[in-house]
């Protein structure tokens, strides 16, 4: 089976530039996340979708930052302008929930995406 | 809030050696999961282990075990008999159970272990 698909892995752009970073959750997932690690902050939770809705972005650093998820398979995590301080990895993971006894908080992650802005 | 604290920044091994995780968590939740991560050299994060707050037993892994102990708030992690391949930056992580928190993680900083042949 498929994991988790980030794309690029690889990023680098210049100042002000706007920058897509993409994800596929695993067939089936109900819950995706957008997680970004860097350094100083090590992992954050920056935003998290379930059924396709956004539910907390309470992580979002700032208005440069959106993140949608237009159907279960695809979501997009944009900034505009870009600037040094978003460098970082981000990554992307997905969970199905389950219900009651069976609630299953296992995340799968991809591999990330290596952003670099110049 | 919620905090995780992985005190160990790096650990160097042998091969063959037995090593030691820390994990302290800080939570007012009575309800909440702790979890370890794996992440390779190749970057990704793996899921090791989920552990619900009120179940205390211990559990083991073919060469990893864990240890919760409520009373410390600690959740450690122990790989017996090391090998090169468990070279990884490790973490610890705890969320609320359930409602809107699921899957929100709070990480510690990570564990560096590297093992060395």
């Amino acid at each position: 089976d498929a994991g988790v698909i980030q794309s690029p892995r690889h990023e680098v752009t210049e100042m002000g530039q706007e920058v897509t970073l993409r994800c596929k959750p695993i067939s089936g997932h109900d819950y995706l996340f957008w997680y970004r690690q860097t350094m100083m902050r090590g992992l954050e939770l920056l935003i998290y979708f379930n059924n396709n809705v956004p539910i907390d972005d309470s992580g979002m650093p700032e208005d440069r930052f959106s993140a949608k998820m237009p159907n279960a398979s695809f979501s997009t995590l944009k900034i505009q302008p870009s600037e040094p301080r978003d460098s970082a990895v981000y990554f992307c993971a997905s969970s199905l929930r389950g219900q009651g006894s069976a609630t299953n908080e296992k995340l799968f992650f991809g591999s990330g995406t290596q952003l670099s802005v110049l | 809030a919620q905090k995780v604290t992985q005190a160990q920044t790096e650990i160097s091994v042998v091969e063959k050696e037995d090593v030691t995780l820390d994990c302290v968590y800080e939570t007012r939740d009575t309800t909440y999961y702790l979890f370890w991560y794996k992440q390779p050299p190749s970057g990704e994060l793996v899921f090791l282990i989920r552990r619900n707050s009120f179940d205390e037993q211990n559990e083991i892994s073919g060469r990893y075990s864990w240890n919760f102990q409520k009373s410390t708030s600690s959740f450690n992690f122990t790989i017996t008999a090391s090998q090169v391949v468990d070279s990884a930056v490790y973490f610890c992580a705890l969320s609320n159970a359930g409602g809107t928190s699921y899957g929100k993680l709070t990480f510690g900083q990570g564990t560096i272990l590297t093992v060395h042949p």
